[in-house]
């Protein structure tokens, strides 16, 4: 997985609480992504960021927040869980510049809200 | 608006033969292009990428773009059942945007 890690890997939680899912990368990229994949729907772009402290919001974003602090971590935080954000959410990192970009995706984590 | 098609399947391939799997897009802007291949459970693992028109190979996968027409494929020769996987293209408009994916495509390699 090109040096990606998620954690939690599964996460079951109640409607309510707040929850945080940690991107580790070893791989130094500038870029990280993070997707949540859904059936009906394929892979969607929530957040990503393109430098320590730069971030910007994809398709799907109400409902989320990311922070960046170091480059190695990316944080999506689900302010207020919602049994709509049941998902996979996938981390991606890619190190290129402009349109030979090339992305490659951490392990996933699974997480269910009830 | 960026938007993606392709055909859901399950599309069924005897072993030893040639899978062919297409994707069409609506933005003319899109620059760069991704076959991605998904086991069930899995995260997406990158097959190809492609940026320019014309055919790319890389042992048995051809990834075609022509921008004319909108369209990319990926054909997978000598099928093997290992190759049954969901097939998902994406494309990339330019700078420091994420992909945008299509559903994927469900192939079944049949021994």
């Amino acid at each position: 997985d090109a040096g990606i890690t998620q954690s939690p890997r599964h996460k079951v939680t109640e409607t309510g609480t707040p929850v945080t899912l940690r991107c580790h990368q070893t791989e130094n990229h500038r870029y990280m992504y993070w997707y949540r994949q859904d059936p009906g729907h394929g892979l969607r772009l929530i957040h990503y960021s393109y430098g320590v402290k730069d971030t910007d919001k994809g398709e799907v974003s109400d409902g989320y927040s990311v922070s960046r602090s170091k480059t190695e971590d990316f944080l999506l935080t689900l302010e207020s869980a919602t049994s709509s954000q049941t998902s996979v959410y996938f981390c991606a990192i890619s190190d290129a510049q402009g349109g030979t970009d090339t992305q490659y995706f951490g392990p996933g984590t699974r997480l269910t809200v009830l | 608006q960026k938007e993606l098609e392709q055909n859901s399947g399950p599309l069924s391939v005897p072993e030893g033969a040639i899978a062919s799997l297409n994707c069409t897009y609506s933005d003319r802007g899109s620059q760069s292009f991704f076959w991605y291949r998904q086991y069930s459970g899995k995260s997406p693992e990158l097959i190809m990428s492609i940026y320019s028109n014309g055919d790319k190979e890389d042992g048995r996968f051809t990834a075609q773009l022509n921008k004319a027409s909108q369209y990319v494929s990926l054909l997978i020769r000598d099928s093997q059942p290992s190759d049954s996987a969901t097939y998902l293209c994406a494309v990339r408009l330019g700078g420091a945007d994420g992909l945008t994916f299509g559903k994927g495509t469900h192939l079944i390699i049949q021994p």
